[in-house]
Parts: structure tokens; sequence; C-alpha cells
């Protein structure tokens, strides 16, 4: 059975930063691309960033390019978003998600259950 | 950017109803597109991919169609499992982008 579970989340001042991490279970994880979706309360999905197979490549959504990096541990099946020079509008709950294809589709067929980030003085 | 807008924004049926969820791209995709449902407290669920293609596991009553910029999720008989929100998501271009949601309810 194919499993994601986040963590890390949590209440983190505007500024500050965090690391959410991702385990993965049930499949290969270094054939597939991985990414970061994000919900904020009352709002829709938004993408936040994709790694490829390797971690030599990565994508980003506008709004967090520069500020949130995409890594991946092959050896420890793990992911990590890291979050940087956060403001209250990154409060969300922040999804791993497993690329459909190995060689990068950009479609997620799996998805963990989320974790939140509370960014608030 | 490509802009993805979903209509209507919520859809109220009864079960045994056929439900039709648009999603109209701002320009040309091809079949670049996805359609997820998202229950409260649940993992966001791939129902189709490459815009008709149906995933695994996913109930027959759930289809996909459409190419260029519009694109349609049909639920050929409304469940009140299926009571949840709905989104379309293009891979054609970098970022990725959603749709703003269709919310389907119980009448």
């Amino acid at each position: 059975e194919v499993q994601l579970v986040e963590s890390g989340g949590g209440v983190v001042r505007p500024g500050g930063s965090l690391r959410l991490a991702c385990t993965v279970s049930g499949f290969t994880f270094d054939d597939y691309p991985m990414h970061w979706f994000r919900q904020a309360p009352g709002k829709g999905l938004e993408w936040v960033a994709v790694i490829s197979r390797d971690g030599s490549s990565t994508k980003y959504g506008d709004s967090v390019k520069g500020r949130f990096t995409i890594s991946r541990d092959n050896t420890r099946k793990s992911l990590y978003l890291h979050l940087k020079s956060l403001a209250p509008e990154d409060t969300a709950f922040y999804y791993c998600a497993k690329d459909i294809l190995g060689s990068g589709w950009y479609f997620a067929d799996f998805w963990g259950q989320g974790t939140l980030v509370l960014v608030s003085s | 950017e490509i802009v993805l807008t979903q209509s209507p924004g919520t859809l109220s049926l009864s079960p045994g109803e056929r439900a039709t969820l648009s999603c109209r791209a701002s320009q040309r995709m091809i079949n670049s597109v996805a359609w997820y449902q998202l229950k409260p407290g649940q993992a966001p669920r791939l129902l189709i991919y490459d815009a008709s293609n149906r995933a695994a596991g996913i109930p027959a009553r759930f289809s996909g169609s459409g190419s260029g910029t519009d694109f349609t999720l049909t639920i050929s008989s409304l469940e009140t499992e299926d009571v949840a929100v709905y989104y379309c998501q293009q891979r054609f271009n970098w970022p990725l982008t959603f749709g703003g949601g269709t919310k389907v309810e119980i009448k």
C-alpha cells in the first residue's frame, strides 16, 4: 500500500523558517519525481514545487520561488521542503505527492494527508 | 501562466442525477488536464488524468472528456459519497496550475 506521511508543520512567526518532511512507503521512491502542493484555509489547491528522481532538477511556483527549497534523500525515502521568509499568506496545509510517471508527467496519483503550517505573530 | 476557470462554483444535485463540471483554460492545452477530488480531512484523490483516463481504482461513474481549452468531468449517477470539491489541474506549461474548484452538494 502506498503511503506518504508529512511532518514538521506548526506555528511560526512571520519571517521565520520551517522544514517539512515526507516519508514514503509502498513504492520505489527513487523511481518517481515528487511534488509539494498546498491549500490555504478556504482556498483552492496550489502547486508548490517538484523535484526529479535523482534530485538534480527542481521547479517552483512563482509565489515561493527563492524562498522555498525542495530536496530529497533517496536512501531515507524522504522528501523535504525548506520554507524561509515565511509570510501569513504561506499559511496552508502542505501535501507531498508522488508523480504518476517515473519520467515525470506532472500529475500526482498519491498524496499524503497534509501538515499544517500557520504563520502568525 | 495558464489560468483554469471552473464552473459552476457549486453544484447541488439529487442522488442519481448526472453532474457535469467544466474547466476552461486560457490557452489550448491538448489533453494535459487532470481532475482531483478533495474531501475534508482526507488526502486529495486523483480521478482522471490526460483529460479522459480514469486513475486506478476510480469508479466507472467518473469520466473525463475534452481537449484544447474546454474540459469536462462527468459523474454519471451522483452518490452521497461524491460530496466533495473537485479541481482541475494542467501540466501543459510551468507553473502547474489549478482551477478554483467546484463544490458538489447533495440536494
